[in-house]
């Protein structure tokens, strides 16, 4: 059980490029998020996800996309990088099957735009 | 309009001792609690959480108390271990679909040997 992964780890784009970065879950969880950490800043929701086919906006969603075809899989998709979405992006599911069930996070992407 | 407030960006405490960090919440909608720790280069871990019909939740050495009236909580290490040094985020939780939750700007914590 792999739990959350995310791909890649750490990458560095120019501004007003292109990139997809990967979350997958192998626990079956039907609810899925898209968090940001800025330095010295607590985590903001970009989008989330209730099940396969169904996203919604978080508190931060301008310049991403997702999509959500799977249960298993949630790309974050940035269309052109700016400096301002340089930061440590973290993928995390849930099963929501009670009410305060937690929410498990991957290992997180470190992206830096130059 | 930070929602959640964690206004010790830094805690140091000695081996042994407790370790009290505190959260704050303005959202009267906030029905569950939650304390994450995170270690560098690491996602966040789930640590403990309390129900806001409860003002007291324990499990081993953690103990998450509420103050529902004060709109606060806290989380207390006893003993604290060197290895419990990370930073620690407090996250509420909405009321809705997804239970979305809201973050804490985190306190980093340092357990002295």
């Amino acid at each position: 059980n792999a739990g959350v992964t995310q791909t890649p780890k750490f990458r560095i784009l120019k501004i007003g490029q292109s990139m997809t970065l990967q979350c997958a879950q192998d626990m079956n969880h039907n609810y899925m998020y898209w968090y940001r950490q800025d330095p010295g800043m607590g985590l903001k929701l970009i989008y989330y996800s209730v099940g396969a086919g169904i996203t919604d906006k978080g508190e931060v969603p301008n310049g991403y996309n997702v999509s959500r075809s799977t249960t298993e899989d949630f790309p974050l998709r940035l269309e052109l990088a700016a400096p301002s979405q340089t930061s440590v992006y973290f993928c995390a599911s849930s099963p929501l099957a009670e009410v305060g069930d937690t929410q498990y996070f991957g290992p997180g992407t470190r992206l830096t735009v130059l | 309009d930070q929602q959640v407030k964690q206004n010790s960006p830094s805690l140091s405490v000695q081996e042994g001792r407790i370790s009290i960090l505190n959260c704050d919440y303005t959202n009267s909608m906030f029905d569950y609690f939650l304390w994450y720790k995170k270690y560098p280069a690491e996602g966040p871990t789930f640590l403990i959480s309390i129900s806001s019909i409860k003002d007291k939740n324990e499990d081993g050495r953690f103990t998450v108390f509420l103050n529902k009236s004060a709109k606060h909580l806290s989380l207390h290490i006893v003993p604290s271990q060197p290895g419990d040094s990370a930073v620690y985020f407090c996250a509420a939780m909405g009321a809705g679909s997804a239970r979305q939750l809201t973050f804490g700007s985190g306190t980093q914590l340092t357990v002295l040997p």
